[in-house]
Order: C-alpha cells, then sequence, then structure tokens
C-alpha cells in the first residue's frame, strides 16, 4: 500500500490566491521529505529539500517567498504556492526517505495537478 | 555535477517483444546509488530498483533485469515479453552515498515513454 500521501489530489485555482499542499509519511517519521515539480511530459525537477525543525533548502532558481515549505511534524510537510500564476500550474510530488534494509529508498506521494485559472 | 541522460524519448513495441530502457549518468563521487522508476497514467511514481555504485552484479526480478556497467557509466533497463501493462514513463535517477539510501536528493533523466501496443 501507499507509504506517502498527498492532499489534495488536484486543485484549480484563480491567479492570485495561495494553495496549500500536503505531504504525510504514513506510517514512518521522516525528518527529511522533498518536493519535486513535473511539467507535462518532462521530468521531475526537485524544488527544495523539507526539513524538520529547521529551514527547508531550495534549489537554485526556486523561489523560497513563492514557494512556502514547513515541516511541521516528523510525518508532515507542506507547500504552500503563493499569489499562484497560471505558470505555476504543474505536477507537484513529495517524497519521504523510508529505511528499510535493502529497499530503502525514498517512497513518492501520488502527486497534485495544480492548475491555476 | 550529477547529471542522467535518457537518450530515447519515446519507444513503441509490440506486446510481447523485448524493450531495453537506456540509462548514462555522469557523477565523480565514488559511491553512489542508482534508481529506475516506473510513472503509469495515474502519476504515482513506483519503486523498482535501487543499486549501490559498488555492486555491478546484474538483477534479474521476473520479467525485468538490469545491467549496471560501471565503465560505460551506464545502467540498461530491460523487459522480457513485454505486455501492455508495461506501458509507462520510466526514469532513471543518480543519487550521492550518505548515512541513508534515500535521504539524498534525487537527479532524473528526462524519462522514456513506452508504450506496448496489443
Amino acid at each position: 500500500g501507499a507509504v506517502v500521501s498527498q492532499h489534495p489530489s488536484r486543485v484549480i485555482c484563480k491567479s492570485g490566491t495561495s494553495v496549500k499542499i500536503e505531504c504525510r509519511s504514513l506510517d514512518f517519521q521522516a525528518t527529511t521529505m522533498f518536493w519535486y515539480r513535473q511539467f507535462p511530459k518532462q521530468s521531475l525537477m526537485l524544488m527544495a529539500t523539507s526539513n524538520e525543525g529547521s529551514k527547508a533548502t531550495y534549489e537554485q532558481g526556486v523561489e523560497k517567498d513563492k514557494f512556502l515549505i514547513n515541516h511541521a511534524s516528523l510525518t508532515l510537510s507542506t507547500l504552500t504556492v503563493t499569489s499562484a500564476h497560471p505558470e505555476d500550474s504543474s505536477f507537484y510530488i513529495c517524497s519521504a526517505p523510508r529505511a528499510g534494509g535493502s529497499t530503502d529508498t525514498q517512497y513518492f506521494g501520488p502527486g497534485t495537478r495544480l492548475t491555476v485559472l | 555535477a550529477q547529471k542522467v541522460t535518457q537518450a530515447q524519448t519515446e519507444i513503441s513495441v509490440v506486446e510481447k517483444e523485448d524493450v531495453t530502457l537506456d540509462c548514462v549518468y555522469e557523477t565523480r563521487d565514488t559511491t553512489y546509488y542508482l534508481f529506475w522508476y516506473k510513472q503509469p497514467p495515474s502519476g504515482e511514481l513506483v519503486f523498482l530498483i535501487r543499486r549501490n555504485s559498488f555492486d555491478e552484479q546484474n538483477e534479474i526480478s521476473g520479467r525485468y533485469s538490469w545491467n549496471f556497467q560501471k565503465s560505460t557509466s551506464s545502467f540498461n533497463f530491460t523487459i522480457t515479453a513485454s505486455q501492455v501493462v508495461d506501458s509507462a514513463v520510466y526514469f532513471c535517477a543518480l543519487s550521492e552515498a550518505g548515512y541513508m539510501v534515500g535521504a539524498q536528493k534525487l537527479v532524473f533523466g528526462q524519462g522514456t515513454r513506452l508504450t506496448i501496443n496489443p
């Protein structure tokens, strides 16, 4: 079953509004979570690393004031797209590392499709 | 800097054919991890395999097999006797080594869209 959940799965909003996306690790704790963005028919690009108890680490070119990340607990990270514009429309995916011996890896959430009108 | 190249943007084959997806990577790290993920139309990435840089053994899992060649910096993925359900976008990814395998950021290739026709 799923080990990482995301909510909402789809969101449509008007330009200028803010949208919050939640990422939860299920049945395990994650001090680190990752946020990726994927444009249609393109690859995943890392936006930022979410760290529980400290500030997020943003990749070069990602506006930290526009994409607010809060790692509120060991199982929850949120991404808020502030003052969203049509160019922010994308598929946002979070992931969390889970230790499991030979299979420990990053597990991905199902993604959130954001459409800004 | 790390880089992953999947030169095949799209592949289309007829069911039951074998198909190989290529992945070439660049890294200055001596220890690193390589991954393959499958992204079906639903969008959720499915973990397929992880390979450590110090382990060059090839691996087979059912119809799936992986060929890791450190000398050519390649980590190719072969599907034998392909099925329509294998249709998806497949991503190869690379991360540096760390205290925990999944705790480092992943660098993804561009992805290969595989279509299996009945």
